[in-house]
């Protein structure tokens, strides 16, 4: 079946540090891929998505883009802040599924330091 | 944008009671919900997807009695957790769908099973 594999975390970066998670994903068809966010003690919020190959998403700095070739979707930032402390998940729409099912990564905790 | 309520967002009880989670789609009508639990360190699972007007659909290995799903109307789905025991205990999240692949979700609701 459909999955994503994300990188283990936790990440501790130094601020302003560049960041990368890799996620890589299985699928049949061509899904669409997403990154969200979990800031602490807040609820799961998009970050960013692309719909089809070669579609990079963007927000907050924050980019990835859609590789059908190595089946990933790596996010990443130039410039990190503490704010960005979070944990993040890749994710993938099931393309066989006319309601948004959803299928996530394990999620990575990036943790920021001052 | 739209917005998904989930209620309570944390809940403590005893082993042995049930205890009824609520996701609300606040501006919007849902025909579908979803619901996923997410483990220390670990994904979020697809529990069941919730379907107005019918029966859930679980996931394989999900327990259709223990994890009670109704939709009884457009913007009310709720999970009831049965006979609640300590290995229940995790963060519960329900979604909607938003529409080209998109996704809102509820804050979750942290269960604690003592």
């Amino acid at each position: 079946g459909d999955s994503v594999t994300q990188m283990e975390g936790p990440v501790t970066l130094s601020e302003e540090a560049f960041l990368t998670i890799n996620c890589t994903y299985t699928a049949t068809g061509y899904p669409s891929l997403f990154w969200y966010v979990q800031y602490p003690g807040e609820g799961l919020q998009l970050l960013l998505k692309a719909t089809k190959a070669d579609d990079k998403g963007s927000n907050k700095g924050f980019e990835a883009t859609y590789r059908k070739e190595t089946t990933s979707f790596h996010l990443e930032k130039g410039s990190v802040q503490v704010s960005d402390s979070a944990v993040y998940f890749c994710a993938l729409s099931d393309p066989y599924s006319s309601a948004s099912k959803i299928i996530f990564g394990s999620g990575t905790r990036l943790s920021i330091r001052p | 944008g739209a917005v998904v309520s989930q209620h309570p967002s944390r809940v403590i009880c005893k082993s042995g009671t049930s205890v009824k989670i609520e996701c609300r789609s606040l501006d919007f009508q849902a025909t579908t919900m979803f619901w996923y639990r997410q483990f220390p360190k670990k994904s979020l699972m697809l529990m069941a997807t919730s379907n107005e007007g019918s029966k859930a659909t679980y996931e394989q290995g999900v327990e259709k009695d223990k994890f009670l799903i109704n939709h009884a109307s457009l913007t009310l789905s709720t999970l009831t957790v049965t006979s609640a025991h300590p290995e229940d205990s995790s963060f519960y999240i329900c979604s909607a769908p938003g529409g080209r692949a998109r996704a809102f979700f509820g804050q979750g609701t942290r269960l604690t099973v003592v």
